[in-house]
């Protein structure tokens, strides 16, 4: 099975930074999805890494360590608009498991 | 990126029926389909994982005879949720992808209220 880890909650202001964590233990690790979610909607796609390091797309970033079995997302810049589920989720074999998803509220 | 298309959005049921929901991959060929469930202020939970022609493999703890699912073409999956109960009220949304290391894409969700 696979245990995956992040945070429940965080709150930021606007215009600032926040970094979202995410640990993970799994086999055959085929790569680590960031998706967010706002309430009562399917989750839309951020990022995906599937080696080492961090890839950024705009004001969102990832990072990956698999020797570590940790990533994070990184969303600069904050706006009301990001306040939402943020959710990790690990691809592996021919599954894909999502962590409990990180609320991340947005203050003015 | 790619469309997947889930009906109903929502549905209202009485006890003891079943209902059926759909999830289409509109513009690409889906070998893999999730199902998952999520209720309020939780994340998604994997229920089952389907491929096409072949019968889903179901995460511990669900019952397979409660919930049917069907994978009969490349770009069709269904959940049925058989004899519901309030209980099994919640937000159940597809995902499916065409290769198992790129990105799931999501359909709209379903949300079931059992009474």
């Amino acid at each position: 099975g696979q245990n995956i880890d992040q945070p429940t909650e965080m709150t930021a202001t606007e215009g600032a930074i926040v970094q979202i964590n995410c640990t993970y233990q799994t086999s055959g690790f085929n790569g680590l999805f960031w998706y967010q979610q706002h309430a009562g909607e399917a989750p839309t796609f951020l990022s995906y890494n599937v080696l080492d390091g961090l890839e950024e797309k705009g004001r969102f970033s990832s990072f990956l360590s698999r020797s570590k079995g940790y990533s994070y997302l990184l969303l600069k810049e904050l706006q009301m608009k990001d306040s939402a589920s943020y959710l990790c989720a690990v691809a592996a074999g021919n599954k894909l498991t999502f962590g409990g998803g990180t609320r991340v509220l947005v203050k003015p | 990126g790619a469309v997947v298309s889930q009906h109903p959005s929502w549905v209202i049921c009485k006890s003891g029926t079943s209902v059926k929901i759909e999830c289409r991959s509109l513009d690409f060929q889906a070998t893999t389909m999730f199902w998952y469930r999520q209720f309020p202020k939780q994340s998604l939970m994997l229920m089952a994982t389907s491929n096409e022609g072949s019968k889903a493999t179901y995460e511990q703890g669900v019952e397979k005879d409660k919930f049917l699912i069907n994978h009969a073409s490349l770009t069709l999956s269904t959940l049925t949720v058989t004899s519901a109960h309030p209980e099994d009220s919640s937000f159940y949304i597809c995902s499916a992808t065409g290769n198992p290391n790129t990105e799931a894409f999501f359909g709209q969700g379903t949300r079931l209220t059992v009474v």
